[in-house]
């Protein structure tokens, strides 16, 4: 059964501080994504990581997808109040309908 | 374009009623996925259809729970008779099924069942 870590669950940080969160499996994935979903909403695709070692960045957010493509971080530069949400990363299992599986999420809250 | 559409935004029911959930979702977009999330865990996956066919449903506690989709455009999902443990939000979610863009999912805010 594959499964999904992600840590810390959650976090609370200052305006303006740097913050990197984690999402860690045993297994391999054909692609990585990472989503953030604030409350009430459903959640908002950020990224899809598909090659070993890749690196993406959205203006503050950096994401690594790692080199065996079981793990992932997302590191944020700065961050600020709206950043704040639930950050969820989820992997595709590469078979013939791509099954995707969730992590538990990590609950981030900005500190003005 | 339009998003992903659920109704209703809320529903709160008694134990053992049954309730339905709606989902429309983007055009064009052939697979679409139901999820249930209780509070403070990721989305689980309930049921995955491509078009109108059922691809995954191993996850589907299929004693108490349907979905349907039956022209391969908008669905439903049915809880009878509903339990305690059924409150959550029930995510609706859309994707194209071409190359890596298969795996990119659009979502509904979600209907939050409470079970009274």
């Amino acid at each position: 059964t594959q499964l999904l870590e992600q840590s810390p669950q959650f976090l609370s940080i200052q305006e303006g501080k740097n913050l990197t969160v984690y999402c860690n499996s045993s297994s391999v994935f054909s692609s990585l994504q990472w989503y953030r979903q604030e409350p009430g909403e459903g959640p908002v695709l950020l990224v899809t990581v598909v090659t070993g070692g890749e690196v993406k960045k959205l203006k503050r957010l950096t994401f690594q997808f790692g080199d065996a493509r079981k793990d992932s971080s997302l590191h944020i530069t700065a961050a600020q109040p709206g950043d704040t949400g639930l950050y969820l990363c989820a992997g595709a299992s590469g078979t013939s309908y791509d099954k995707v599986i969730f992590g538990p999420g990590t609950s981030l809250s900005v500190i003005p | 374009e339009a998003g992903v559409a659920q109704s209703p935004r809320y529903k709160i029911i008694e134990k053992r009623q049954s309730v339905a959930f709606w989902c429309n979702p983007i055009s064009g977009h052939a697979t679409l996925y139901w999820y249930q999330q209780i509070l403070g865990q990721g989305p689980k996956l309930l049921i995955q259809f491509q078009n109108n066919g059922v691809v995954d449903d191993s996850q589907l506690p299929k004693d108490r729970f349907s979905a349907e989709r039956l022209k391969g455009v908008d669905s439903t999902l049915k809880i009878q008779p509903a339990k305690l443990e059924d409150s959550a939000v029930y995510l609706c979610a859309s994707s194209l099924p071409l190359g890596v863009a298969k795996n990119i999912q659009y979502f509904g805010a979600g209907t939050r069942l409470s079970v009274l």
